[in-house]
């Protein structure tokens, strides 16, 4: 299946600090991209959808402020958590829809955010 | 979002045995209906996938029942074998708006042999 690439798989961070994550697809061009945080032993809770060129759309109650994300090209969505604090700590997951013939998603593998 | 409801949250077969994940939704106008298998630490893989247009889907194992009507779907593992013990995710899309996923709370499967 396609790739998905997803990095840094861990990091921790100071309280009030910012830290960027990178979803890319690596075998195709994804004009759609899907964050999700998934808490421990619970559902992937979907934050927003990412386009490419154009602004995200964020799930009620996800602030956008907060949970900023840039698709700035066809192979690469960022997500960047301003002003982190220790309930932001989650496992954040990105998924890229991929077009080719019938459409499928396919998952990064995860960054295990810890934010002291 | 919409919300996704599944069942049960915990599933204990022995090998051989079938497994059976139930789902509903409740946003009449979803469309795709995937299931994903994840392991511990890892990311969710896809493993079978249904549209509303289809009521049925099999894949070896696998197969995937939709009641548009009722608004579920279930997935069915027939022939288990330890190797398929994993946490199952089913997600409904956000109306037919494409591919962003409401997902159930997930089962965690385990087959003993």
């Amino acid at each position: 299946g396609a790739v998905v690439s997803q990095h840094p798989s861990w990091v921790i961070c100071k309280s009030g600090t910012s830290v960027k994550i990178e979803c890319r697809s690596l075998d195709f061009q994804a004009t759609t991209m899907f964050w999700y945080r998934q808490f421990p032993k619970q559902s992937l809770m979907l934050m927003a959808t990412s386009n490419e060129g154009s602004k995200a759309t964020y799930e009620q109650g996800v602030e956008k402020d907060k949970f900023l994300i840039n698709h700035a090209s066809l192979t690469l969505s960022t997500l960047t958590v301003t002003s982190a604090h220790p309930e932001d700590s989650s496992f954040y997951i990105c998924s890229a829809l991929w077009s080719g013939g019938s459409e499928k998603l396919f998952f990064g593998s995860g960054t295990q955010l810890s934010v002291l | 979002g919409e919300n996704v409801e599944q069942h049960p949250s915990t599933l204990s077969v022995q090998e051989g045995d079938s497994a059976v994940i139930k789902c509903t939704y409740s946003d009449s106008a979803s469309n795709y209906f995937p299931w994903y298998k994840q392991e511990l630490g890892k990311r969710p893989q896809l493993i079978i996938d249904i549209r509303s247009n289809v009521g049925e889907k099999k894949d070896q194992r696998i197969a995937v029942t939709l009641n548009k009507t009722a608004k579920h779907f279930s997935l069915h593992i027939t022939e288990t074998q330890p190797e398929d013990s994993a946490v199952y995710f089913c997600a409904a899309s956000v109306t037919n708006s494409g591919y962003a996923l409401n997902f159930g709370k997930g089962t965690s499967l385990l087959v003993t042999p």
